[in-house]
């Protein structure tokens, strides 16, 4: 069974405008953390906002907030104010036992933003 | 503090041939990770290494294997190359911290003809 899925494979936004981009995860650990990332052309993975499974507020991250639903197990991404910069990869990326040990990430398979002007 | 580096940015081999790619961490992070990415398969975990120890290994097979150094810089090396492997291959490190993200290097682009 997938762990991280991202249902939309890609995504077109005007700029100025917010879009948000869905991370839904599968896990039993009741200690995990989400991650998104942005990936541009150049290939680069950087990392944008993390969101604990304890955390009792949604994080923020200037223009990026994650929208986190622990319920639903959803996390999903959203970019204020879209500029063309923006256009890129995005990946929702999952960390379970985040208390401490080995990291081996679970990351979707991306969601592709293009930002029009 | 200066970024994850990896070298080189781009190869181009054939098949049957091998390769190492290499990768210098953020100083002071012990764990280096290495991902492969294809456009079929997406990203996935090849193997993890902290303090000079394999700590964790993807499901790839035994032609791809890893080091890591005392200055915790990593090599990952490919024998036998086939068509398939050819992929962006990006190394990452994390501290040790549970919220600490992982820090990736640009990749090094590997074409297998």
């Amino acid at each position: 069974a997938q762990k991280i899925t991202q249902t939309q494979p890609g995504m077109f936004v005007q700029e100025k405008e917010a879009v948000t981009l869905d991370c839904t995860y599968d896990t039993s650990d009741p200690s995990y953390g989400l991650f998104w990332y942005k990936q541009p052309s150049s290939g680069e993975m950087i990392f944008l906002i993390y969101q604990g499974s304890y955390d009792q507020q949604n994080a923020t991250e200037g223009r990026y907030s994650l929208n986190f639903q622990k319920a639903r197990k959803s996390a999903n991404l959203v970019i204020s104010a879209s500029q063309l910069g923006d256009s890129a990869m995005y990946f929702c990326a999952m960390r379970e036992g985040v208390t401490g040990g080995s990291y081996i990430p679970t990351f979707g398979r991306g969601t592709s933003l293009i930002v029009h002007p | 503090k200066a970024g994850v580096t990896q070298t080189p940015r781009y190869l181009i081999k054939t098949r049957g041939q091998q390769v190492t790619l290499s990768c210098s961490p953020i100083s002071g992070h012990r764990s280096v990770s290495w991902y492969q990415q294809t456009p079929g398969q997406g990203l996935q975990f090849l193997f993890e290494y902290f303090s000079e120890t394999q700590r964790n290994k993807g499901n790839f097979p035994g032609r791809f294997s890893g080091r890591q150094f005392s200055n915790s810089r990593s090599e990952m090396n490919v024998s036998t190359l086939e068509l398939g492997d050819s992929a962006l291959y990006l190394c990452a490190s994390s501290s040790e911290q549970g919220r600490s993200p992982l820090h990736f290097g640009n990749g090094t682009r590997l074409t297998v003809t």
